[in-house]
């Protein structure tokens, strides 16, 4: 089955750096990425996804970055501020019947000010 | 904004009880999902459900595991004799298709004593 490696697994900026978090999946039938925040006590939440006919896509500050070929895929985090402390998950997504989404293991950001 | 919400929030129970977790996923998709988050651990699929039965499971879902649909409104996940290791938060989730951005709720906390 799938299996999504995350790096790193904490990060650690100062306000107004970049922060970049990346992923490895395995399946290369996979062909839809993710990224969820999750803040402290609560669910995922949807932050940005790109699917696999994109190499990438952004929203304001955030930014997520696929290749295909090396089936790696990243998000960018510009002028961090420090709400956007949290965990951060990638995941992918296979092309089976289930829409089973498989996850990363996490990246907990801390935005120092 | 449609959210997904889930009650309880925090269950605790005694190895080998039944608990049932309760969801009301947004009100106009279609597919549902548990996942489960061991303390520390990746975010894990469990299953999927689509036009009232299973579209996909992982290996944890065992036989100690059920969901079900029981009006139109909530999507409800039974521990038939939970163990020790269960003890994590799951998370449910729901989309409006297949290959669709899925929207996670706030967890339930189940600790097994």
């Amino acid at each position: 089955g799938e299996n999504v490696e995350q790096h790193p697994s904490t990060l650690s900026v100062q306000e107004g750096d970049s922060a970049v978090i990346k992923c490895t999946y395995s399946d290369s039938a996979s062909n839809y990425f993710p990224w969820y925040k999750q803040e402290l006590g609560k669910g995922p939440q949807l932050i940005i996804d790109i699917r696999s006919n994109v190499g990438e896509k952004k929203d304001q500050r955030i930014a997520v970055t696929l290749n295909k070929t090396a089936k790696h895929f990243s998000l960018h985090i510009t002028e961090t501020q420090p709400e956007d402390s949290a965990v951060y998950f990638c995941a992918a997504r296979g092309p089976g019947a289930g829409n089973m989404l498989t996850f990363g293991g996490g990246t907990r950001l801390m935005v120092k000010p | 904004e449609p959210e997904v919400t889930q009650t309880p929030s925090h269950q605790v129970t005694q190895m080998g009880q039944e608990v049932i977790l309760r969801c009301v996923p947004i009100s106009n998709h279609l597919y549902f999902y548990w996942y489960r988050q061991i303390l520390g651990q990746k975010v894990e699929f469990l299953v999927s459900f689509y036009n009232n039965e299973i579209s996909e499971k992982s290996e944890i879902f065992d036989d100690q595991f059920s969901v079900e649909r029981p009006d139109g409104s909530n999507f409800t996940l039974k521990i038939r004799s939970t163990k020790l290791e269960d003890s994590a938060m799951y998370f449910c989730a729901s989309s409006s298709g297949i290959g669709e951005t899925q929207y996670f709720g706030p967890g339930t906390r189940l600790l097994v004593l």
